[in-house]
C-alpha cells in the first residue's frame, strides 16, 4: 500500500532564508512523486514531480525537490523564501506499477515571516 | 490556461438528503478523480474514473457514493443520504494520462465544493 508522511505540521522561516519541507514515502514499486501547494480557499496546484532521471527536480516558483531512494524521501526546498510562499504544501505519491490513485500526505503549513 | 470547474462552490444540506456535486474536467483529459478534504487537513482519495467506469476507489467510497459522466463533459459525485461526517471540501481533478509518460499523472484540481451537512 502507498503512504506518504510529512512529519512537520508547520514550518516557520524568515523571508530570504532557505526552506525545507520534509516528505517520506512508502510504495511497493517505484514511485512517481509530486508536490502540490494549496492557497486559502483554493484547490491544489501542481509544483513539481519526479518520474525518472535526475534526482534533483526543479519546479514552479523557484522550488526544487530531491529524490533520495535510499532514504525514501522527497524533500521540498527553496533557496530563498518569500512571504508569498506561505501556504499549505502536500507531498504525494503514486505507484508507477499499477493503480490509478495518487495518495497525499497530511500537508505541511509553511509560514514565511517578513 | 484550461481549468477544472466545480459547482456549487458551497452547498448546505440537511442530514439524510442527497447532494450532487458537479465538475467539468479539462476537455482533453481522460482520467477523472474525486478527493475530499476535511477542515483543511488531509486530502483523501475517493475515486478515479476512466473510460466511463470506476477504475479505483477507496474504502471511503461506499454505497453512499456514486459517480457519473452523463454527457461527455460533466463529471458528477452523488452522495445519497448525507451524514454529518460528510461535511468536507470535495475536490474534482483530472489528468491527461493515467500511467507512464512524461506528461502523465499530474492532477489538475478544481477550486472545490464545500459541503456542509446540518
Amino acid at each position: 500500500a502507498q503512504s506518504v508522511a510529512q512529519p512537520e505540521d508547520q514550518v516557520n522561516v524568515a523571508e530570504g532564508n532557505p526552506l525545507t519541507v520534509k516528505c517520506t514515502y512508502s510504495v511497493s514499486g517505484n514511485p512517481y512523486l509530486f508536490w502540490y501547494v494549496q492557497y486559502p480557499n483554493r484547490g491544489l496546484q501542481f509544483l513539481l514531480k519526479y518520474i525518472t532521471g535526475d534526482n534533483l527536480v526543479k519546479g514552479s516558483y523557484g522550488f526544487e525537490a530531491e529524490f533520495n531512494k535510499s532514504q525514501t524521501s522527497f524533500h521540498l526546498k527553496k533557496p530563498s523564501a518569500l512571504v508569498s510562499d506561505s501556504a499549505l504544501y502536500f507531498c504525494a505519491v503514486r505507484d508507477r506499477n499499477g493503480g490509478f490513485k495518487t495518495i497525499f500526505g497530511a500537508g505541511t503549513r509553511l509560514f514565511v515571516k517578513a | 490556461e484550461p481549468e477544472v470547474t466545480q459547482t456549487p462552490s458551497h452547498q448546505v444540506t440537511q442530514m439524510g438528503q442527497e447532494v450532487i456535486l458537479r465538475c467539468v474536467p479539462i476537455s482533453n483529459h481522460l482520467y477523472f478523480y474525486w478527493y475530499r478534504q476535511i477542515l483543511g487537513q488531509k486530502v483523501e482519495f475517493l475515486v478515479s474514473f476512466y473510460n466511463n467506469e470506476i477504475s479505483e476507489k477507496s474504502e471511503i467510497f461506499d454505497d453512499q457514493f456514486s459517480v457519473e459522466r452523463p454527457d461527455g463533459s460533466n463529471f458528477t459525485l452523488k452522495i445519497r443520504s448525507t451524514k454529518l461526517e460528510d461535511s468536507a471540501m470535495y475536490f474534482c481533478a483530472s489528468s491527461e494520462g493515467g500511467v507512464g509518460g512524461s506528461g502523465a499523472n499530474v492532477l489538475t484540481f478544481g477550486a472545490g465544493s464545500r459541503l456542509t451537512v446540518l
